[in-house]
């Protein structure tokens, strides 16, 4: 069957350090997957992008890699801060239809002072 | 107003009721979808549309029924609905379909009686 599985547990993170956030899937084909945080209450919102043929990809103080073999995808936020609390959502795009965007059930990160 | 709008934020409703969400983007996008977000499970895709024209329908019951009068606004048509319909509606757009990042609503936090 097909899935998608991000963290299952809550991460919790001291203030300056990494925080490193997993999304596997199985079975998919996935065109290019996204990044999207999502705060208490409010819509996602778009963070980054990363296509199959690519393998990093950057921005400020993020940092999104994609291996197709593993299936996997990491995100990255160096020198953390307690703003970054929020719950981090992955979503695949198919090969079979662009507008087929299929999401993971986030990871609620935590940055502790 | 900027950016994609939704009203009403709050909807209570009883399952006999009809209602309507409205979704309205001020981007100039032709992609329009919505999603349903329950707790504890990832958002759902529910319906896409593109230039004005359905292009996914993700096996929604027909108690849902979507409404695309132009390419800026988007509405959903709920009667008869479920207490397990209960969850947070998201309106999203993008310019076009494919590999473009999506702007979301707020959302319309919906419960039904």
């Amino acid at each position: 069957s097909q899935k998608i599985e991000q963290n299952s547990e809550a991460l919790n993170i001291q203030e300056g350090k990494t925080a490193t956030l997993t999304c596997n899937y199985t079975n998919y084909s996935p065109a290019y997957l996204q990044w999207y945080r999502q705060d208490p209450g409010r819509g996602p919102v778009f963070l980054l992008l990363i296509r199959e043929n690519e393998k990093e990809k950057r921005k400020e103080r993020l940092k999104v890699t994609f291996d197709t073999t593993l299936k996997q995808s990491l995100f990255h936020i160096t020198a953390s801060q307690p703003a970054d609390s929020a719950t981090y959502l992955c979503a695949l795009a198919l090969y079979s239809s662009a507008s087929k965007i299929i999401f993971g059930s986030g990871t609620r990160l935590s940055i502790r002072p | 107003e900027t950016g994609v709008t939704q009203t009403p934020r709050h909807l209570v409703m009883g399952m006999t009721n009809k209602k309507s969400l409205k979704c309205e983007q001020h981007l100039g996008h032709n992609a329009m979808y919505w999603y349903k977000q329950s707790a504890k499970k990832p958002l759902e895709l529910m319906f896409v549309y593109s230039l004005e024209e359905r292009v996914e329908n993700n096996s929604v019951p027909s108690r849902f029924s979507p409404e695309c009068p132009n390419s800026s606004h988007l509405f959903l048509h709920l009667h008869t609905l479920q207490p397990e319909d209960s969850a947070l509606y998201l309106c999203a757009s993008s310019q076009d379909l494919g590999d473009n990042e999506q702007f979301f609503g707020p959302g319309t936090r919906l419960t039904v009686l």
